[in-house]
């Protein structure tokens, strides 16, 4: 069966650190991957998109970029973060570009 | 443009049957879906359905779907504590990209 797993589960960072939040899938090949935002109290927002190895699409201007280095591999990151990133970061990957699957997210507090 | 609309709270008693609302404004979305999210938790995919369908029923799950209006409901049969979580309604925009767009998410109160 096919398992999604993000970490870390919870993470404080100062302003101006580095950021690396990493997502992988197991059991599938050739995922559709995504990251999302949930800021407090409000829905998600979709950050990036990828249909394969090295492809990646923004989908807000943001301080935050994504990379694909493997097939199942999904990374986050920021060179120097912002108090305004601070929020529940959640990958999730599709088999079909129908059903989305998501992961338990990442609690992201910037201090 | 895009943008899907929820009421943020509802409370109902164990045993009642729930109705969580959802307004969506993209008349070319291919599907619609329901996923609820526990305190502190990733999203559960609970179902969805097809833009062509206007109902859709699974154990104590039914979706409605009003494509008219674009309305989409959500009841919940014989609710639990176990119900009690956020549930957010997503449209996908069209065709099979996979990349939805949520609402602001109803927070459902089960009370004992």
């Amino acid at each position: 069966s096919q398992t999604i797993h993000q970490w870390p589960a919870t993470l404080v960072q100062p302003v101006g650190s580095p950021l690396s939040l990493e997502c992988t899938v197991e059991g599938t090949s050739n995922p559709n991957l995504y990251w999302y935002r949930q800021a407090a109290g409000r829905g998600l927002q979709l950050l990036f998109y990828s249909v394969g190895i090295g492809q990646i699409s923004s989908e807000v201007p943001q301080n935050l970029s994504a990379s694909r280095p493997q097939d199942r591999q999904f990374i986050l990151s920021s060179k120097k973060l912002l108090l305004s990133d601070s929020g529940f970061y959640l990958c999730a990957w599709s088999p079909n570009g129908r059903e989305a699957f998501f992961g338990q997210g990442t609690r992201l507090t910037v201090v | 443009g895009e943008d899907v609309e929820q009421s943020l709270f509802l409370s109902v008693r164990e045993g009642d049957s729930s109705v969580i609302n959802c307004t969506y404004t993209d008349s070319s979305s291919t599907y619609l879906y329901w996923y609820k999210q526990e305190p502190g938790a990733g999203l559960q995919l609970l179902t969805y359905i097809f833009s062509n369908m206007d109902m859709k029923q699974d154990q104590r799950l039914t979706v409605l779907l009003n494509k008219k209006d674009k309305h989409l409901s959500l009841r919940i049969a014989d609710t639990q504590t176990g119900d009690s979580a956020i549930y957010f309604c997503a449209e996908s925009g069209p065709g099979n990209t996979g990349k939805l767009i949520f609402g602001q998410g109803t927070t459902l109160q089960v009370k004992p």
